[in-house]
C-alpha cells in the first residue's frame, strides 16, 4: 500500500541555517505530494504541493521537488527563522477508486526547532 | 479568503458523555473529511463525505457517527466518550473535481475527564 516516511525529529537548527527535511514515499500510480505545517497549538496548513513528477512546489521560502526516480519530496529552505519552528508533515494524496475521495497518507511529522 | 470553520474550539466532557463537533467547509467545497490527532501523532483519517453521502471510512469507532447536511456542513457525533478519545479533531474540505489538496480547519480540542 501507499506510505510516507519522513526523517525523525526533532531537528534543531540555528537561525539562518539551511534546512532539509527528508521525505520518501511508496505509491502505486501517480499521487500528488504535499507538505503541511502545524504551528504550536494550531491547525494544519498546506505549505506547498506538487502534482506530477519534476514539479517544484514553493511557498514562504520553502521548496520541494517531486522526484519520481528517487520517490522523494524533500523539503528545503535556504535560511530558516525562529518563526519556522513547527511540526512539518509530508503527505501523499491518492484515490481508492473513481467513486472515492482523495485520501491523505501522512508521514509521522518532523518537529523543527529553530534557535536564535 | 474564507477558511474551514470548526466549533467549538475546545470541549471538555466526562467519560460516557456525548459530544457533537461541527464543521463548516470552505464555500463551494463539496467534500468533507474528519481526522483525529493524538498528542505527537500524525492525523488519523476517520471518515469523509461527498455531496452529503458517506464516501470513505477510516478508523472511526462505532461509537462515533457523522453526517453531512444539505448546506454541506458536517457534524461528528461522539457517544460513550472514553479517556482515549481526548485529541484534536480536524475537519478538512476540498472540491472533488478540483485539486487533490485538503484545507484544514483550526481543530476542536476534546478533553475527556
Amino acid at each position: 500500500g501507499n506510505s510516507v516516511t519522513q526523517m525523525e525529529g526533532p531537528v534543531t537548527l540555528s537561525e539562518e541555517a539551511f534546512l532539509t527535511i527528508n521525505c520518501t514515499y511508496t505509491a502505486t500510480g501517480y499521487p500528488s505530494l504535499f507538505w503541511y505545517v502545524q504551528y504550536p497549538g494550531e491547525g494544519l496548513q498546506l505549505l506547498l504541493k506538487a502534482t506530477k513528477a519534476d514539479d517544484k512546489g514553493s511557498n514562504k521560502g520553502f521548496e520541494a521537488t517531486y522526484r519520481k526516480e528517487t520517490t522523494s519530496f524533500h523539503l528545503e529552505k535556504g535560511s530558516v527563522q525562529v518563526s519556522d519552528s513547527a511540526v512539518y508533515f509530508c503527505a501523499l494524496s491518492d484515490r481508492l477508486g473513481m467513486d472515492s475521495n482523495y485520501q491523505l497518507i501522512w508521514g509521522a511529522g518532523t518537529k523543527l526547532i529553530i534557535k536564535p | 479568503a474564507a477558511g474551514v470553520i470548526q466549533s467549538p474550539r475546545h470541549l471538555i466532557k466526562e467519560k460516557r458523555e456525548t459530544a457533537t463537533l461541527k464543521c463548516y467547509p470552505i464555500p463551494r467545497h463539496d467534500t468533507v473529511y474528519w481526522y483525529q490527532q493524538g498528542p505527537g501523532q500524525d492525523p488519523q483519517f476517520l471518515i469523509s463525505f461527498y455531496e452529503k453521502m458517506q464516501s470513505d471510512k477510516g478508523s472511526i469507532p462505532d461509537r462515533f457517527s457523522a453526517q453531512q447536511f444539505s448546506d454541506y456542513h458536517s457534524e461528528l457525533n461522539m457517544s460513550s466518550l472514553e479517556l482515549g478519545d481526548s485529541a484534536l479533531y480536524f475537519c478538512a474540505s476540498s472540491l472533488r473535481g478540483g485539486s487533490p489538496e485538503q484545507y484544514f480547519g483550526p481543530g476542536t480540542r476534546l478533553t475527556v475527564t
